[in-house]
């Protein structure tokens, strides 16, 4: 069955960077986009960034842009999210997510993974 | 940005009882519109995709109607374990945006 399993939350100060990385299996990783999604505990959802299931394109919310890189390495079945010069209105839990269509994007998501925890502090 | 508006806020209901979940868009989103189920503790799981189709392994009481700037969610007869939080999601224009969420509680 499908899994994703993300890794690399943690504290971190404000300025400072993380890297999260997502392991997937389960599925033929690359012929799905990817995604990352956050989500501050007890309220809603903001998707973060995007990128195509062959690489091509890559789309980030304005709030991250400039700031976050998304990823993927294909040999090893793994998506990334590099965070630079991090903020307090960063923490939240960021999912992991697959996109429904294969070798096409739907930008829906049809699995995600359970979330791991960035808190941005001083 | 689309912004999407999700009510109520919150559905108090019984385990039998029909709910009716609405998501109203800022602008046309021509009916490319998701919803998601969440519990406690995980990630969301896709119960309708564009407006009306059930997702792998969603069963048939869910359904979803709507289009243009006006959607509903109806589970028409709640068993225990729809009890969660719905979230609408649309994917006509970057930034994809979610609603705020409707809790469905007992």
């Amino acid at each position: 069955q499908v899994q994703l399993v993300e890794s690399g939350g943690g504290v971190v100060q404000p300025g400072k960077s993380l890297r999260l990385s997502c392991a997937a299996s389960g599925f033929t990783f690359k012929n799905h986009g990817m995604s990352w999604v956050r989500q501050v505990p007890g309220k809603g959802l903001e998707w973060v960034a995007v990128i195509w299931y062959d690489g091509g394109n890559k789309y980030y919310a304005d709030s991250v842009k400039g700031r976050f890189l998304i990823s993927r390495d294909d040999s090893v079945n793994t998506l990334y999210l590099q965070m630079d010069s991090l903020r307090d209105e960063d923490t939240g839990v960021y999912y992991c997510a697959r996109d429904r269509g294969t070798t096409l994007m739907t930008l829906d998501i049809d699995n995600w993974g359970q979330g791991t925890l960035v808190t941005v502090s001083s | 940005e689309i912004v999407l508006t999700q009510s109520p806020a919150t559905l108090s209901l019984s385990p039998g009882e029909r709910a009716t979940l609405s998501c109203r868009a800022s602008q046309s989103v021509r009916g490319l519109l998701a919803w998601y189920q969440q519990k406690p503790g995980q990630g969301p799981r896709l119960v309708i995709y564009d407006a009306s189709n059930r997702a792998t392994g969603i069963p048939a009481r869910f359904s979803g109607s709507g289009s243009d700037t006006d959607f509903t969610l109806t589970i028409s007869s709640l068993e225990p374990e729809d009890f969660a939080v719905y979230f609408c999601q649309q994917r006509t224009n970057w930034p994809l945006t979610f609603g705020g969420g409707t809790k469905v509680e007992i």
